[in-house]
């Protein structure tokens, strides 16, 4: 099993959908949790963390279930500007790695 | 006024040459990390660097050499390139006293070995 998985989708919606991505992560100690974002042929840059609380930022609204070790990101009124690879990312402890997730692509069009 | 800046952008090279790609950051962190992402877009660490010492070094073939001259500056030097070393090499940095989720990479090296 992979430490992290995704959906590589494509998604493909229209403008103004909603839309939500799944990730799972194979490590029960991993301690905190993150979306990035990484649009075609640039960086990845940091959307968001993920708590246990679960977590909102705008259109975007991010889980964590522990017990099913399970993280989602929730895409409200989507915009053509939210074209993009979402990266799931697990981090176990400091001083290890992150491990980044092979990544969900969103296409939103007109 | 980069934060990460990453030299060259694109590299092309044939099998066996040896070359280096520069990594700089100005915005005062202490840790630093190289990733490799392949032609599958899987993003993997290779190393990481906290005040110039070495202290992530995952599975990665001894042709490939970090050395951190400053806290400011992690290069990656790789020996004998190989057709599978083509990738886009990233560098990224974490600010001191944060969790290591907040990373700030840079844009990129684009790296094809003929």
């Amino acid at each position: 099993r992979k430490e992290v998985e995704q959906d590589p989708g494509p998604f493909n919606v229209p403008e103004g959908a909603t839309v939500a991505f799944n990730c799972t992560y194979s490590n029960s100690a991993s301690q905190s949790f993150f979306w990035y974002r990484q649009d075609c042929r640039k960086e990845p840059k940091l959307l968001m963390s993920v708590y246990s609380s679960g977590n909102e930022d705008g259109r975007f609204t991010a889980q964590l279930n522990r017990a099913s070790q399970y993280i989602s990101l929730l895409i409200r009124d989507s915009k053509l500007s939210d074209s993009a690879t979402y990266l799931c990312v697990v981090h176990s402890q400091a001083g290890t790695a992150l491990i980044f997730g092979k990544g969900t692509t969103l296409s939103v069009s007109s | 006024d980069t934060a990460v800046s990453q030299t060259p952008k694109y590299l092309v090279t044939q099998m066996g040459n040896d070359k280096s790609i520069k990594c700089e950051q100005n915005l005062g962190h202490d840790t630093m990390y190289w990733y490799k992402q392949d032609s599958k877009k899987f993003l993997k660490i290779m190393f990481s660097y906290n005040n110039k010492e070495l202290i992530i070094n995952e599975t990665v073939p001894n042709r490939f050499s970090p050395k951190s001259p400053d806290k400011a500056h992690l290069n990656l030097h790789i020996n004998s390139l190989e057709l599978g070393d083509s990738a886009v090499y990233f560098c990224a940095s974490r600010p001191s006293g944060t969790g290591d989720g907040e990373q700030f990479f840079g844009p990129g090296t684009r790296l094809t070995v003929l």
